[in-house]
């Protein structure tokens, strides 16, 4: 398997701008999550696809965060008027569902610097 | 709630001597743990899992990791540290008997292994 890739790498952007933020799953992975890692601190979960269904949406996801999947396949996040709060990593996993037990791969990220 | 601590900020020790890096997680019914490895600016890669069986689980790159359901720890451990094993390691926690897939990490640990 090629793994979990995400577009761009990394992103300036002025405060009040919109950016979106693409990952591509690792093929035949149904389940795909976004998460927030800020500096000093472990991933934080923001939502979780099962398909092209969004499942699960984190109080972090404020009305400015949209996450979609529209096929299935890969997922964008949008952020909208970017404020310097949202300067961050942000990452990307996917999984398989196996009954109980799905290990989560995550991409490279996309290095988020709101000016 | 569900919570991951990792006590240690840093852990410093010498190539070739054994390795410990802490971790104590807690949820209210059955965890599903895993430890990640984070090297600079990139994403996390999966190091091993545990949820259930065997106590001592087997991973990558020559890690292991004991759960201890009494302590409520999983240590990650390794015989004999490498150079490149310098990076930051996250422990992470999903509570199996909870509806959702998040995963909740720890703070994370570096560790600093010198030649």
């Amino acid at each position: 398997d090629t793994g979990v890739s995400q577009d761009p790498r990394h992103k300036i952007t002025k405060r009040g701008q919109n950016v979106t933020f693409r990952c591509d799953p690792i093929s035949e992975h149904n389940r795909l999550y976004w998460y927030r890692q800020t500096l000093g601190q472990g991933p934080e979960f923001l939502t979780y696809f099962q398909n092209e269904a969004q499942l699960e949406k984190s109080r972090l996801l404020s009305d400015r965060f949209s996450a979609e999947r529209p096929k299935g396949s890969f997922s964008t996040l949008e952020i909208q008027r970017t404020e310097q709060g949202d300067s961050a990593m942000y990452l990307c996993a996917s999984s398989r569902t196996s009954g109980r037990g799905d290990t989560q791969y995550f991409g490279p990220g996309t290095r988020l610097t709101v000016l | 709630a569900q919570s991951v601590a990792q006590p240690e900020d840093q852990v410093n020790v010498a190539e070739g001597n054994p390795l410990t890096v802490k971790c104590t997680y807690s949820v209210s019914g059955n965890p599903y743990l895993f430890w990640y490895v984070q090297y600079p600016n990139r994403g996390l890669q999966f190091l091993l899992k545990y949820i259930t069986g065997d106590n001592l689980v087997k991973g990558s790159y020559g890690f292991e990791a004991e759960f201890n359901k009494s302590q409520t720890s999983f240590h990650l451990k390794k015989p004999s540290a490498l150079v490149s094993d310098s990076a930051l390691y996250f422990c992470a926690v999903r509570d199996l008997d909870q509806a959702g897939t998040a995963l909740i990490f720890g703070k994370g640990t570096t560790l600093s292994v010198s030649s």
